[in-house]
């Protein structure tokens, strides 16, 4: 997968819009987008994926520029539930979970 | 659809022992992979087993292993602990093995003292 560079950390207080931005300067032609979520003490969640423009779904929207190096990552009016680890992921559509590696992510924390 | 379990969830064990954990995917994925995920270094690929055949490895040395079954339960062995064994390990189940087709068990936290 492609190497991506996102922030270690964002603080936001509850009912604001979060905005996480990734990365991504080698992205290849044929790659995806995918951002995934992880609770403490859980397994990661597949949030959203794009390839190009805007995705939006019932927990996010991903907005991706016309040169595609680099995407963001929207939550609408976080609650303390979105406090979670979002890990930004880049890679062509047949690539085996064998490439799957999280590095850091992006650690949220939401504050009452 | 149930999803992925993992059991147990917590586990202590000493260096030195084995250790066995179990993870069953969801219904109708067949394949299932195995990840651990330490602070330092992340998430790390183990295998994946697909169809009961282990389809890809990563780069642990050989007291890792693991197993599928006709149902698609997988297990995954650790024998002779070390310290640096202490991690989350995740199994995730996957229709196509895809890396962003990957549901995620709980995870089983292991702790080696």
């Amino acid at each position: 997968l492609a190497k991506t560079t996102q922030p270690i950390s964002m603080d936001s207080y509850e009912g604001q819009e979060v905005n996480i931005t990734c990365s991504h300067n080698n992205i290849a032609t044929n790659d995806y987008i995918t951002w995934y979520q992880q609770f403490p003490s859980q397994g990661p969640r597949f949030i959203i994926q794009g390839y190009k423009t805007k995705v939006t779904n019932e927990v996010a929207s991903l907005f991706i520029p016309a040169d595609r190096k680099s995407s963001t990552l929207s939550l609408p009016r976080v609650s303390l539930s979105d406090t979670a680890v979002y890990y930004c992921l880049v890679g062509p559509p047949g690539a085996g979970s064998y490439q799957l590696t999280f590095g850091k992510g992006t650690k949220l924390s939401v504050i009452p | 659809k149930a999803g992925v379990t993992q059991t147990p969830r917590y586990l202590i064990k000493t260096r030195g022992q084995q250790v066995t954990l179990s993870c069953s995917p969801i219904s109708g994925h067949r394949s299932v992979s195995w990840y651990q995920q330490t602070p330092g270094q992340g998430l790390q690929f183990l295998f994946e087993y697909f169809s009961e055949t282990q389809r890809n490895k990563g780069n642990f040395p050989g007291r890792f292993s693991g197993r599928q079954f006709s149902n698609s339960r997988s297990e995954m062995n650790v024998s002779t602990l070390e310290l640096g064994d202490s991690a989350l390990y995740l199994c995730a189940s996957s229709p196509t093995g895809d890396f962003y087709e990957q549901y995620f068990g709980p995870g089983t936290r292991l702790t080696v003292t």
